[in-house]
């Protein structure tokens, strides 16, 4: 079956940089794609990956894909407090171009 | 970018009431739109998928009478709570696809409901 998880805590100090794991099990899956979730507040796409690339950088962010160990990771340069926040780590599996499985949510929080 | 609006951000109602919620493709034309409810703590439950011009397809396990949805157009899918319970209160989130192949979702604000 098509399984997307995630650890659901990480704790990290103000400065250096948090790396945010995620696993998968669709090994036909086309996009992998990391969301933000503030406190009471809706998903904010942060960055997608396609499944025939290796890594994306984008600023503060770097995206590995690791296809053969089905691992894909978020590293944050530089954490801020302003990056406290829930981030869900989602696949869109070949089989179904409008069907997206979301992970269970890693929390990050900044300690001073 | 792409912008999906969600609206009410919030909203509190009576039990036996109904609740509607709406959300908005702001720059692109969504034939079809996604709906989840988040429980606190928990990821998030897809409910339903809005198709433009024809029945919502609902995920096992909801019910299709109790969460209306209504996709009037290529711009708008509304999720009507009916008959509200205090169980029903959750944040409830919609999503869109941009057209192309394979591009992301864009997620609304989402609506927090209570139900008292």
């Amino acid at each position: 079956g098509e399984d997307v998880e995630q650890s659901l805590f990480l704790s990290v100090r103000e400065g250096d940089s948090s790396v945010i794991n995620c696993t998968y099990t669709d090994s036909s899956s086309t996009y992998l794609y990391w969301y933000k979730q503030e406190p009471g507040a809706g998903l904010q796409l942060l960055t997608y990956i396609f499944s025939n690339m290796d890594m994306k950088q984008d600023q503060r962010l770097t995206v590995l894909l690791n296809k053969k160990d089905k691992h894909l990771s978020l590293r944050i340069a530089d954490t801020q407090t302003g990056d406290s926040a829930i981030y869900f780590c989602a696949e869109t599996p070949y089989s179904s171009a409008s069907k997206i499985i979301f992970g269970s949510g890693t929390r990050l929080s900044i300690r001073p | 970018g792409a912008v999906v609006s969600q609206h009410p951000s919030w909203v509190i109602c009576k039990s036996g009431t109904s609740v509607k919620i709406e959300c908005r493709s702001l720059d692109f034309q969504a034939t079809t739109m996604f709906w989840y409810r988040q429980f606190p703590k928990q990821s998030l439950m897809l409910m339903a998928t809005s198709n433009e011009g024809s029945k919502a397809t609902y995920e096992q396990g909801v019910e299709k009478d109790k969460f209306l949805i209504n996709h009037a157009s290529l711009t708008l899918s509304t999720l009507t709570v009916t008959s509200a319970h205090p169980e029903d209160s959750s944040f409830y989130i919609c999503s869109a696809r941009p057209p192309g192949v394979n591009s992301p979702l864009h997620f609304g604000n989402g609506t927090r409901l209570t139900v008292t």
